[in-house]
């Protein structure tokens, strides 16, 4: 079975600073990859997606991530990130062969700090 | 909002009573899955449904767990004889499946919180 890894729990930041928030898969085939958002009190919101095509999507907000097949690595990045930003960020991967549940790596605590 | 909604929102439950609840997926959205959430952790998928039929569980969902979408619009899920450990939020997500989306993007509800005492 498939499996997600987000190795910063939490992360810290001062305004203006730049993010890299890791993701890491274990599949070996075609994937679809995901990066979900939950601002405080709210639901979860896609930020993101890849699915074919160039590696390097754009997402709402200024997000953007890179994914590197060889290092089974869906990294999302932000050049500078504000107070807003501050939330929970979740990676997902459907496995194409795996049927077609999300299945979510434990997320990262991004708190910026004004 | 036209987004997905579940009721209710907060659920406090006695131990070994029943709980249902209930998920409206977006309007023509023909997929709908249901996910588990604990503290700390990213969402774990439950279960998920293409029109009324349920097409994939996962064995974290026991015999005490079940759920329909009976016309293939609003989904419930039921839990028999709650226990402490089904704390958690219930997460609704629904999706449409179309020769092009594939039905991927997945657009998620606020949830149901469960608390049993």
């Amino acid at each position: 079975a498939q499996s997600v890894s987000q190795h910063n729990h939490h992360v810290i930041l001062s305004e203006a600073a730049s993010l890299e928030l890791g993701c890491n898969y274990s599949y070996g085939g075609t994937v679809n990859l995901f990066w979900y958002v939950q601002y405080p009190g709210q639901h979860l919101q896609l930020l993101l997606k890849y699915f074919s095509g160039d590696p390097l999507v754009k997402g709402i907000k200024g997000f953007e991530a890179e994914f590197i097949k060889s290092k089974f690595s869906f990294n999302l990045r932000k050049p500078s990130v504000q107070w807003s930003d501050t939330a929970e960020y979740f990676c997902a991967v459907i496995a194409n062969n795996a049927g077609n549940m999300l299945t979510f790596g434990g997320g990262t605590r991004l708190m910026v700090k004004p | 909002d036209t987004g997905v909604s579940q009721d209710p929102r907060h659920k406090i439950t006695k131990r070994g009573q029943n709980v249902t609840f209930r998920c409206d997926p977006i309007s023509e959205h023909n997929r709908l899955y249901w996910y588990r959430q604990t503290l700390g952790q990213g969402p774990e998928f439950l279960t998920y449904f293409q029109n009324e039929a349920q097409l994939e569980k996962s064995r974290l969902l026991s015999d005490r767990f079940s759920a329909e979408r009976p016309k293939g619009s609003f989904s419930t899920l039921e839990i028999q004889r709650t226990e402490q450990g089904d704390s958690a939020m219930y997460l609704c997500a629904s999706s449409l499946a179309s020769p092009r989306t594939g039905g991927r993007e997945q657009y998620f509800g606020p949830g149901t919180r469960l608390t049993v005492t």
